[in-house]
C-alpha cells in the first residue's frame, strides 16, 4: 500500500539534475510532492491531480501518470538547498468523509558544492 | 503567511505518563489530521479529524489514543499510557477543503521521548 520512491538516495554536485520516482499499487487522485529537512517538518513542493493539471514549485517540475500510477519529481540545475528527503504522498480517497496522505518510502538527497 | 503551529516542541516523559500534544491549526481550515514519524523513518498517519469527530484511524492510533478539538482553534493528541516505541515526532496538519488538489500544511512537529 505505501507508495514506492526510487531511487532511494542522491548524491549530486550543485547544478546538476535529478529525477525521483514514486509509484502506488493504488489508483491515484492525485500525487503531493514534500521535502523533509532533518528535524523539520514535511514542506510542501507540488501537487499533480488527475486529469494533468498541475500546481507547484516554480523550480521543481512533475509529471503524473495516472495509468501507470507514477509520478516523477524533476530538479534542475540543483542548488544546496535541495538537500532533504524528499516524499511522495499519493492521496487515497477512502471515502466520502477520509482522506489521508501516504507517504513513499522517501528518497534522500544531498547536494554538494 | 499562515501556519500550523505545535506545542510543545519538545517533550520527555516517563513509560505509563499520559502526554497531550496541542496544535493550533490555521485558522479557516476545517480538515486536521496527525502524522507520526519515528526518528529515520517516513512520515505516517494517525488520524484525521472533521466536525469534531474522527474520520479516519490508522492502525497505529489505537485506544491509548484520543483526539479533541476542545475549543475553536486548539486540536490535541492525547496518549495515554506512553510506551517507549511512541518516541517519535508527531506531525499536526490542517487543510481547508476535502479536496484532492488540496495541499495539506504541517506544523514544526513535536519529538516526544518515552524514557
Amino acid at each position: 500500500q505505501q507508495p514506492v520512491q526510487s531511487p532511494q538516495a542522491v548524491i549530486l554536485r550543485e547544478g546538476e539534475d535529478a529525477v525521483i520516482n514514486c509509484s502506488s499499487s493504488k489508483a491515484l487522485y492525485s500525487v503531493h510532492w514534500y521535502r523533509q529537512k532533518h528535524g523539520e517538518a514535511p514542506v510542501f513542493l507540488m501537487i499533480l491531480l488527475k486529469g494533468g493539471e498541475q500546481k507547484g514549485h516554480e523550480k521543481i517540475s512533475a509529471s503524473f501518470n495516472e495509468k501507470k500510477q507514477q509520478s516523477s519529481l524533476y530538479l534542475t540545475a540543483s542548488q544546496l538547498s535541495y538537500s532533504g528527503t524528499y516524499f511522495c504522498g499519493p492521496f487515497l480517497r477512502w471515502g466520502y468523509n477520509t482522506d489521508k496522505l501516504i507517504f513513499g518510502t522517501g528518497t534522500r538527497l544531498q547536494v554538494f558544492p | 503567511e499562515p501556519e500550523v503551529t505545535q506545542t510543545p516542541s519538545h517533550q520527555v516523559t516517563q513509560m505509563g505518563q499520559e502526554v497531550i500534544l496541542r496544535c493550533v491549526p490555521i485558522s479557516n481550515h476545517l480538515y486536521f489530521y496527525w502524522y507520526r514519524q519515528i526518528l529515520g523513518q517516513k512520515v505516517e498517519f494517525l488520524v484525521s479529524f472533521y466536525n469534531n469527530e474522527i474520520s479516519e484511524k490508522s492502525e497505529i492510533f489505537d485506544d491509548q489514543f484520543s483526539v479533541e478539538r476542545p475549543d475553536g482553534s486548539n486540536f490535541t493528541l492525547k496518549i495515554r499510557s506512553t510506551k517507549l516505541e511512541d518516541s517519535a515526532m508527531y506531525f499536526c496538519a490542517s487543510t481547508r477543503y476535502r479536496d484532492k488538489g488540496e495541499t495539506q500544511y504541517f506544523g514544526p512537529g513535536t519529538r516526544l521521548l518515552v524514557l
